[in-house]
């Protein structure tokens, strides 16, 4: 069966400071990406998804980045964090294009 | 930009109620799917419902979509305390290939 696997859960980072949050996937191939970021009580901004190695789209202008250096790995990260980026980071995956999503279970990020 | 849009922003029933959220969108869409999410979770998908289908049903959960009113509902029958959570809808644009956006979201309490 497969699995996303999402880490970590919480995280406290002073402003300035380099993210790199990770998230893989088990039991599929070329899975769609997404990253996904939601404030509190609100609900999900898209910021990147990806449909293979290396191929990554963003949604919204940013300070974050996102790679795919492999099939089923997708990382988020940001070179200096802003107090903006504070929020809960969903990873998730879906097997095919325009259906549903398996998603993660979430990084809180507090940015101080 | 949100595609969807919830409505309520949040109920409160008592258990064995039903309980109807409500989600309009903008644009033509591919499909619509409901998602729930626990507090501090990831999202877990509910139902999928495509443009050319005009109810659904799984378990206690139905939903409908008017593509003339841009609009879908879920009805959650005979409510339980366990169904307390976030309720959110999800479109995916006509030819918008792999980009889910998420409204804001209903908060449901189910109240024993």
């Amino acid at each position: 069966s497969q699995t996303i696997h999402q880490w970590p859960a919480t995280l406290v980072q002073p402003v300035g400071s380099p993210l790199s949050l990770e998230c893989t996937v088990e039991g599929t191939s070329n899975p769609n990406l997404y990253w996904y970021r939601q404030a509190a009580g609100r609900g999900l901004q898209l910021l990147f998804y990806s449909v293979g190695i290396g191929q990554i789209s963003s949604e919204v202008p940013q300070n974050l980045s996102a790679s795919r250096p492999q099939d089923r790995q997708f990382i988020l990260s940001s070179k200096k964090l802003l107090l903006s980026d504070s929020g809960f980071y969903l990873c998730a995956w879906s097997g095919s294009t325009n259906e549903k999503l398996f998603f993660g279970s979430g990084t809180q990020l507090s940015v101080l | 930009s949100q595609q969807g849009e919830e409505d309520p922003q949040a109920l409160s029933i008592q258990e064995g109620e039903n309980a109807t959220m409500n989600c309009s969108y903008k644009t033509s869409i591919n499909n619509l799917q409901w998602y729930r999410q626990n507090s501090g979770r990831g999202l877990v998908h509910l139902i999928l419902i495509r443009s050319n289908e005009r109810e659904k049903h799984s378990g206690r959960l139905r939903v409908t979509l008017d593509t003339s009113k841009k609009s879908s509902s879920l009805l959650i029958t005979a409510s339980r305390a366990a169904d307390t959570a976030s309720y959110f809808c999800a479109t995916v644009r006509e030819g918008g290939y792999n980009k889910l956006i998420f409204g804001a979201g209903t908060r449901l309490a189910v109240h024993p």
